[in-house]
């Protein structure tokens, strides 16, 4: 029932590109993204609705797949403070609820 | 500022007592939802509610219990039946949108609960 993340961890240096993919096993409606740092609240990133509708951050881009139920999130020329976990979040029948996260280091 | 706050930070609970976690938010949400997050671990479910007086259990209720009388307030008990209870607690709340998918959560800071 919890969306799958992949990969579990990502080790870029500053500069560098990195895809983070959310896939679920149910009918997706929606799907959130959301960056933690240690020890923090997840922070909202972006959300991506079916449809085509996308609301949210402006140097973070994402796919949202309908038919295939996947999202990747694409994080482009990597800053160190793009460094921590990301969550692919899914809402169904009010419930909303978190990948297994994808934890990101980034290093100069 | 609008927003959603947790008590206290940090919880130390001695084996065998319930203890409370507060969530208060002031963003006129509807939806609110606790989380358990281990070392390493993503966010697992406990319980949400969508209104007044009412919640849901979620992939990971037991041991837990939750009340909702009031919109603003969502606090969490860890009952003495959760048997390992050590981990960080969030709490989120949602506004409900169009068909409740389009709007993000608003995370609290969290409290670490210790077992001792």
């Amino acid at each position: 029932q919890q969306p799958v993340q992949s990969p579990q961890a990502v080790i870029l240096r500053e500069g560098e590109d990195a895809v983070i993919n959310c896939s679920s096993s149910k009918a997706l409606y929606s799907v959130h993204w959301y960056r933690q740092k240690h020890g923090e609240a997840p922070v909202f990133l972006m959300i991506l609705l079916k449809g085509g509708e996308q609301k949210g951050h402006d140097k973070i881009s994402a796919s949202f797949n309908e038919k295939k139920q996947q999202s990747s999130l694409y994080l482009t020329a990597s800053q160190l403070s793009y460094s921590g976990t990301y969550f692919c979040g899914t809402v169904h029948t009010d419930k909303l609820i978190f990948g297994t996260g994808t934890r990101l280091q980034v290093f100069p | 500022d609008g927003g959603i706050t947790q008590s206290p930070k940090y919880l130390f609970r001695k084996e065998g007592q319930n203890v409370t976690l507060s969530c208060e938010q002031n963003l006129n949400h509807d939806a609110m939802y606790w989380y358990r997050q281990d070392p390493g671990q993503g966010l697992r479910l406990i319980y949400y509610s969508q209104i007044v007086n009412d919640f849901q259990k979620g992939d990971i209720a037991e041991g837990y219990s939750v009340s909702r009388e009031k919109k603003e307030s969502f606090p969490l008990t860890v009952t003495s039946a959760q048997k390992n209870p050590t981990a960080f607690y969030l709490c989120a709340s949602k506004g409900q949108g169009f068909l409740r998918v389009n709007t993000e959560a608003f995370f609290g800071q969290g409290t670490r609960l210790t077992v001792v």
